[in-house]
């Protein structure tokens, strides 16, 4: 059974800390990707990576960057939160080649910066 | 560029009823076409695919290349069946991995 989880499932933080959000999956996939989801807005995608150290941008890179190190780990960071970093933040996983369609999505950490 | 729209924010009906969850889509190539459904207080997860032209949980959907539509359908909905859907496109090439979500329709089946 595939499991990706998330580091925490809430987290309030104040403006201008730096923020670190952690996804660990244990399939093996190749891809792993972060996406914010906010009602009327769906889910936006923030970076992915399809291998170790390397990364893309996604729609909405902006105030954030993103770390794999490890295949099983990817890390988005807000180098300063911000009011309007409030969200929902999902993370998953996916494999490489055909399948890849099939993004396997952790439970989401709500974020809540004041 | 790849879009994905889905008209309806929310969508209610009664259980029984049938159900017609609307997806359209743009993309220059040839795309695939999947639906991700949330239930509440659960992981997002793929629900069904176009390529396997398969039902699942009562749901189909056909892919109209001449609409650039993907609708998913149920011809009785169920209670169950309430939920937060996402229609999702891939498309071919260097970057098939992406995947590009619409808003989303919160689909409510009333008793």
């Amino acid at each position: 059974d595939v499991k990706v989880t998330q580091s925490s499932r809430y987290l309030v933080k104040r403006t201008g800390e730096k923020v670190f959000l952690e996804c660990v999956q244990d399939m093996d996939h190749e891809n792993m990707f972060w996406y914010r989801q906010d009602p009327g807005l769906g889910l936006r995608l923030i970076y992915f990576s399809y291998d170790v150290k390397m990364k893309e941008k996604g729609d909405i890179p902006e105030g954030y960057s993103v770390s794999r190190e490890k295949k099983e780990r990817f890390s988005l960071i807000l180098e300063s939160a911000s009011t309007n970093q409030t969200s929902m933040y999902l993370c998953a996983s996916s494999p490489w080649g055909t399948r890849s369609y099939e993004q396997y999505f952790g439970p989401g950490t709500r974020l809540t910066v004041t | 560029a790849q879009r994905v729209t889905q008209p309806e924010k929310l969508l209610s009906v009664f259980k029984g009823a049938p159900v017609e969850l609307k997806c359209n889509y743009s993309y220059s190539g040839s795309p695939e076409l999947f639906w991700y459904v949330q239930y509440s207080r659960q992981r997002l997860q793929l629900l069904l695919r176009h390529i396997s032209r398969e039902s699942i949980k009562g749901f189909t959907a056909d892919l109209n290349k001449g609409e650039t539509s993907f609708h998913l359908k149920k011809p009785f909905a169920q209670e169950e069946d309430s939920a937060m859907y996402y229609c999702a496109l891939r498309g071919s090439g260097g970057s098939n991995y992406k995947l590009t979500f619409g808003k989303g329709t919160l689909l409510t089946v009333n008793p």
